[in-house]
């Protein structure tokens, strides 16, 4: 298995409260993105980093920020959680080039929940 | 005219029998086509992919079939298994950044 560390697994918080999930690799992966998966929704990507300090948008950034410092660690903060943010993040890396499939390993995920 | 197979949100199996999960993509330009195999409590797992100017691709088990003429993407699971019952995503990339098909619930019946 990849290595793919989030923290926390689990986290219950309330409105208007920041909200900060970590994810750490040990493969030395060049690209990691945070996806949410929410029913009726599948995977959608919130935002992706190609490089150390170099991150970009995904389809459903609002509310949303990233920060990347080091190759290993992707972080995602919600700065005033909302109940719509209620969801199972997932973190996921790969090794994506222009030849190559760009293969995603995933996290186990990170499930919050936003009173 | 060629039919096409319609996604499912689910698709009951027996055991021992074939299963097809179809998946319609939206950008033309997609480089690479992926399905993902999510098993409850987990994150997806890479089952098979294809580049886009293939249209047949076999592994273990597993047929992943291209039509890009109807942005069409389709999963064949042999001999399907319990151990197969599990959500089942396609995703299109392009440039790194893979979007998610709507997932197939797949039940393998005993």
């Amino acid at each position: 298995d990849a290595g793919i560390t989030q923290s926390p697994r689990h986290k219950v918080t309330e409105t208007g409260t920041p909200v900060t999930l970590r994810c750490h690799q040990t493969e030395n992966h060049r690209y990691m993105y945070w996806y949410r998966q929410d029913p009726g929704h599948g995977l959608r990507l919130i935002h992706y980093s190609y490089g150390v300090k170099d991150t970009d948008k995904g389809e459903v950034s609002d509310g949303y920020s990233v920060s990347r410092s080091k190759t290993e660690d992707f972080l995602l903060t919600l700065e005033s959680a909302t109940s719509s943010q209620t969801s199972v993040y997932f973190c996921a890396i790969s090794e994506s080039t222009g030849s190559n499939t760009g293969e995603l390993f995933f996290g186990e995920g990170s499930r919050l929940t936003v009173l | 005219g060629e039919s096409v197979g319609l996604h499912l949100p689910t698709l009951s199996v027996q055991e021992g029998d074939n299963s097809i999960i179809n998946c319609a993509y939206s950008n033309s330009a997609s480089d690479y086509f992926i399905w993902y195999k999510q098993e409850s409590g987990k994150g997806p797992q890479f089952i098979i992919d294809i580049r886009s100017n293939m249209d047949k691709r076999q592994g273990q088990r597993v047929t992943v079939l291209l039509n890009k003429t109807v942005k069409h993407l389709s999963l064949q699971i042999a001999a399907t298994q319990p151990g197969d019952s599990a959500v089942y995503f396609c995703a299109e990339n392009m440039m790194g950044k893979s979007t998610f098909g709507d997932g197939t619930t797949l039940t393998v019946k005993p």
